[in-house]
């Protein structure tokens, strides 16, 4: 069983496009994160939600929106792609926040034209 | 804010060689994390290690901590080209919730 899953795998579309992007656990975690990793691999945490409530949320431009619908669903939509947010984006789930293991998904390759 | 840096950025050894790899930070921390990711997947986590700990082992890896020196090492002994991946370190500076990873470093284990 996936404990942490990402949909879609692969997102290529055009600049000025919306689109999203869903995860989901099974761990039965109450904390969920957003992570973007640029193409010289640096990983960036955007966002955290514990109990469905955001606790974390960094700097991140207000094109991208988070939306826990309940503790086992982080979704990422972004509207308006630009370029620059060509990336690996990963969800990660952790017990709880602070001090525990994160598990990572595989990851979705959103490339923007 | 704090950030964890691996040194070296690239690492290329013989299988059955040992690797290190270390982290280094800037302010207090609550607790160092060491993860891999292996090309095209998501990390995975393989060793915590809390600030009032010094050193800690699972199976060919050790890690270790040093606090005044605000850096920490991790050793994978008996290499195998299976170990070829990025290591990362994440670190969560006290009073934070906020991991933050530094840039990796790629190890390449030959056969």
């Amino acid at each position: 069983d996936t404990a942490v899953s990402q949909t879609p795998k692969y997102l290529v579309t055009q600049m000025g496009n919306d689109k999203s992007i869903k995860c989901e656990q099974n761990l039965g975690h109450d904390t969920m994160y957003w992570y973007k990793q640029d193409s010289k691999k640096f990983l960036k945490i955007m966002f955290s939600y514990n109990n469905k409530e955001l606790i974390i949320n960094e700097t991140v431009p207000n094109r991208f929106s988070p939306k826990s619908p309940d503790k086992a669903h982080l979704n990422l939509h972004i509207n308006s792609l630009e370029l620059g947010d060509s990336a690996v984006y990963f969800c990660a789930s952790s017990q709880a926040p602070g001090g525990e293991t994160q598990y990572f998904g595989p990851g979705t390759r959103l490339l923007v034209l | 804010s704090q950030q964890g840096e691996e040194d070296p950025q690239a690492l290329s050894i013989q299988e059955g060689e040992n690797a290190t790899m270390n982290c280094s930070y800037k302010t207090s921390i609550n607790n160092l994390q060491w993860y891999r990711q292996n090309s095209g997947r998501g990390l995975v986590h393989l060793i915590l290690i809390r600030s009032n700990e010094r050193e800690k082992h699972s199976g060919r890896l050790r890690v270790t901590l040093d606090t005044s020196k605000k850096s920490s090492s991790l050793l994978i002994t008996a290499s195998r080209a299976a170990d070829t991946a990025s290591y990362f370190c994440a670190t969560e500076a006290g009073g934070s919730y906020i991991p933050t990873f530094g840039r990796g470093t790629s190890l390449i284990v030959h056969p």
